[in-house]
C-alpha cells in the first residue's frame, strides 16, 4: 500500500462548480496534512494545511480530514479555469521523520 | 530573491558522468528537502536535513546518491555514475522546524541523462 494515494484524474468541473479533490493516507499517526497546487512545468505551492484537530476554510477552500478512514479531502467552490492544475496531497509521515510523503497528484480541468 | 534557489536549472549530461546540484535554502530556515520527480507522479521524498544534520537517507534510490550539508545552510545532491533512469526533476524544499512549517519549494533542476 502506499502511504499517500490519489486518483490521476483528470477531474473535468465546468467554471463555477465545486472540485472534490481526495487522497487517502496509511499512517495513522500522522497528524499534519497538505494539500499543494503544482502548475505544468513549476514547482509545488502550498494551498492549505490542516491538523488531525479539524476543518479548515480559507476563501474557496476548504480541507477536510476524516482520521477514521485516512483520508483527507480538498474542496474548492466556484472553481475557475485558473484552478486548472496537479493538486498534491502531501502527509508528514512519522516514519519518513519529518519529511513530506506526496501522493501522485490530481489533475484538475476547469473549462469555461 | 529570498526564495529557494537551485542550480543549474538544467542539466544534460552523458550516462555514466557523475552529476552534482546545489540548493540554497531560505535563509532562516533549518530544514531542508531533497525530492525527485518524474513526469505525472508527485514529488518522490530523497533525504532530509536539520541544520547540517542529515536525519534521513533511507529513501536514497541507490548509493549513487548522496546528499551533503556541510555547514547548515547550501545543500549539495550528487548522482554518481549517472544512468538514463536518473532523468527527472530534482526538488529542493525547506522549511522552519515546526509541525505546521510549509515546505518552500525551489524551482528544481532538470536532468537529462542520454
Amino acid at each position: 500500500q502506499k502511504e499517500v494515494e490519489q486518483n490521476s484524474g483528470p477531474l473535468s468541473v465546468p467554471e463555477g462548480a465545486i472540485a472534490s479533490l481526495n487522497c487517502t493516507y496509511s499512517d495513522r499517526g500522522s497528524q499534519s496534512f497538505f494539500w499543494y497546487r503544482q502548475y505544468s512545468g513549476k514547482s509545488p505551492e502550498l494551498i492549505m494545511f490542516i491538523y488531525s484537530n479539524g476543518d479548515k476554510e480559507d476563501g474557496r477552500f476548504t480541507a477536510q480530514l476524516n482520521k477514521a478512514s485516512q483520508y483527507v479531502s480538498l474542496l474548492i467552490r466556484d472553481s475557475q479555469p485558473s484552478d486548472s492544475a496537479t493538486y498534491l496531497c502531501a502527509v508528514k509521515a512519522n516514519q519518513a521523520g519529518t519529511a513530506l510523503i506526496f501522493g501522485k497528484g490530481t489533475t484538475l480541468s476547469v473549462s469555461s | 530573491d529570498t526564495g529557494v534557489s537551485q542550480d543549474p536549472r538544467h542539466k544534460i549530461t552523458k550516462r555514466g558522468q557523475n552529476v552534482t546540484f546545489r540548493c540554497d535554502p531560505i535563509s532562516e530556515h533549518n530544514r531542508l528537502y531533497w525530492y525527485r520527480q518524474t513526469l505525472g507522479q508527485g514529488p518522490e521524498f530523497l533525504t532530509y536535513f536539520q541544520n547540517e544534520a542529515q536525519l534521513e537517507k533511507s529513501r536514497l534510490l541507490s548509493d549513487r546518491f548522496s546528499a551533503e550539508r556541510p555547514k547548515g545552510s547550501f545543500s549539495t545532491l550528487e548522482i554518481q555514475r549517472t544512468e538514463q533512469g536518473d532523468s527527472a526533476m530534482y526538488l529542493c524544499a525547506s522549511s522552519l522546524r515546526s509541525e505546521s512549517a510549509e515546505a518552500f519549494f525551489g524551482q528544481g533542476t532538470r536532468l537529462t541523462v542520454v
